[in-house]
């Protein structure tokens, strides 16, 4: 119930093409869906969120596409770039200052 | 949004020894979040700090091995005892802000 899946565990795209990361999760209780990306020896990074009243959301070119009725998210990272290559990681949680749940993360690769 | 300090960035340990790893805030936030990252995985969370009261440990984590302090809103420090190979991860505190949940740069360790 509390899990997030994530998938796929890695991903090759090349540049300029678009990179889709699925997640999938149980607990209808989540009602909020970040996107984190983790470059070697850093933190995870925030990208983009989205809560459960809006379908799709749009920063720059990360989109995150949200199907309620399917309880699955995703994320979408148009025209990807060299620079894009690092691991993403989907969360979920349940309420406000509350733990997140994450995904097992993408690593993701964009070939020049 | 917050920025983390976390010390130290990495250390190499004995096993049976421990290490303090400390989480400067640059503002006052009710909750910290410990998350443990072994190589190569995703996040998992061991505990959550409060100022003011016990530390809430998640499944698998217990307070005699990862015992947490949280003298004040914008300092928290976990501790790794009688440590053995097997904790050789990245640790991570986090934060709730304004901006959403934010990460500081883990410390790596490695045990010997």
């Amino acid at each position: 119930q509390q899990q997030v899946k994530q998938s796929p565990q890695s991903l090759i795209v090349q540049k300029g093409g678009i990179s889709i990361i699925n997640c999938a999760y149980e607990n209808t209780a989540f009602d909020y869906f970040p996107w984190y990306q983790q470059f070697p020896g850093k933190g995870p990074a925030l990208l983009i969120a989205i809560r459960p009243d809006v379908s799709e959301k749009k920063e720059g070119r990360f989109t995150i596409s949200f199907n309620k009725s399917a309880k699955q998210f995703s994320l979408h990272i148009m025209d990807s770039q060299p620079g894009d290559s690092a691991t993403y990681f989907c969360a979920a949680s349940i309420g406000g200052a509350q733990k997140l749940v994450f995904g097992q993360g993408t690593r993701l690769t964009i070939n020049p | 949004s917050a920025v983390i300090s976390q010390k130290p960035s990495r250390d190499i340990c004995q096993r049976g020894t421990s290490l303090t790893i400390q989480c400067q805030v640059d503002s006052q936030v009710t909750m910290m979040f410990w998350y443990r990252q072994q190589p190569g995985q995703s996040l998992t969370l061991i505990a959550t700090a409060n100022q003011g009261s016990e530390a809430t440990y998640e499944s698998g984590f217990v307070i005699d091995k990862f015992p947490i302090s949280r003298p004040n809103l914008t300092f928290s420090t976990l501790t790794v005892s009688n440590m053995s190979p097997e904790d050789s991860s990245i640790y991570l505190c986090s934060v709730d802000s304004s901006y959403g949940y934010t990460f500081g740069s883990g410390t790596r360790l490695t045990v010997v």
